[in-house]
């Protein structure tokens, strides 16, 4: 089983709507939980980080749910300049940082 | 400040040649990891560092060895490559294993091998 799941989408959302991903982890004991941004060519950048009480950044908010093992992210107003691939990743035990495979968005005029 | 530097960045290798990937970190950072990028594999961890002269395996090893010789740099060697290591290579880094700390990564270096 993977380490982390993550619906590959794509998503097409037009501009102004709210969009949410989800992905899951199978390592219980996995403490630290990120979501990334990767541009097309482009390497992948913290978009921000999950915290247990949930987080929000402007237009972006995440959630962590232990007990079902799921992270999630939500963007709300989506802006044309949102389209790019959105990866979550898990750290689980010490030192392995574990990526989902990208839900890539796209934000239609 | 540079951040996370790999060279090269683009390189076509025949079925059988070795080649060297080099990632260097400025940020003094203790943590360097290696990464493949495939479609629909998403990022996939090949060996990774927790500090000077340590390493470790990751999901997909095989085929690679690395070496961390000095604590600002990481090498990724391919001793004889296949058609299957096609990829992007991203290398990152970061402070510590602590929780919530960022990973930086690489512009990365895209590999054909034919």
């Amino acid at each position: 089983r993977k380490e982390v799941e993550q619906d590959p989408g794509p998503f097409n959302v037009p501009e102004g709507a709210t969009v949410a991903f989800n992905c899951t982890y199978s390592n219980s004991a996995s403490q630290s939980f990120f979501w990334y941004r990767q541009d097309c060519r482009k390497e992948p950048k913290l978009l921000m980080s999950v915290y247990s009480s949930g987080n929000e950044d402007g237009r972006f908010t995440a959630q962590l749910n232990r007990a079902s093992q799921y992270i999630s992210l939500l963007i709300r107003d989506s802006k044309l300049s949102d389209s790019a691939t959105y990866l979550c990743a898990v750290k689980s035990g010490a030192n392995n940082l574990f990526f989902g495979t990208g839900t890539r968005l796209t934000v239609i005029p | 400040n540079a951040g996370v530097t790999q060279t090269p960045k683009f390189r076509v290798l025949k079925t059988g040649q070795s080649m060297t990937l080099l990632c260097a970190q400025d940020m003094n950072h203790e943590y360097m990891y290696w990464y493949r990028q495939d479609p629909g594999m998403g990022l996939r961890l090949i060996h990774y560092s927790v500090g000077e002269g340590t390493t470790a395996k990751g999901e997909v090893p095989d085929g690679y060895n690395v070496s961390r010789l000095k604590k600002q740099n990481f090498l990724l060697g391919l001793e004889s490559a296949a058609p299957s290591q096609t990829s992007v290579y991203f290398c990152a880094s970061s402070y510590s294993s602590a929780v919530n700390t960022e990973a930086f990564f690489g512009q990365g270096t895209r590999l054909t091998v034919v």
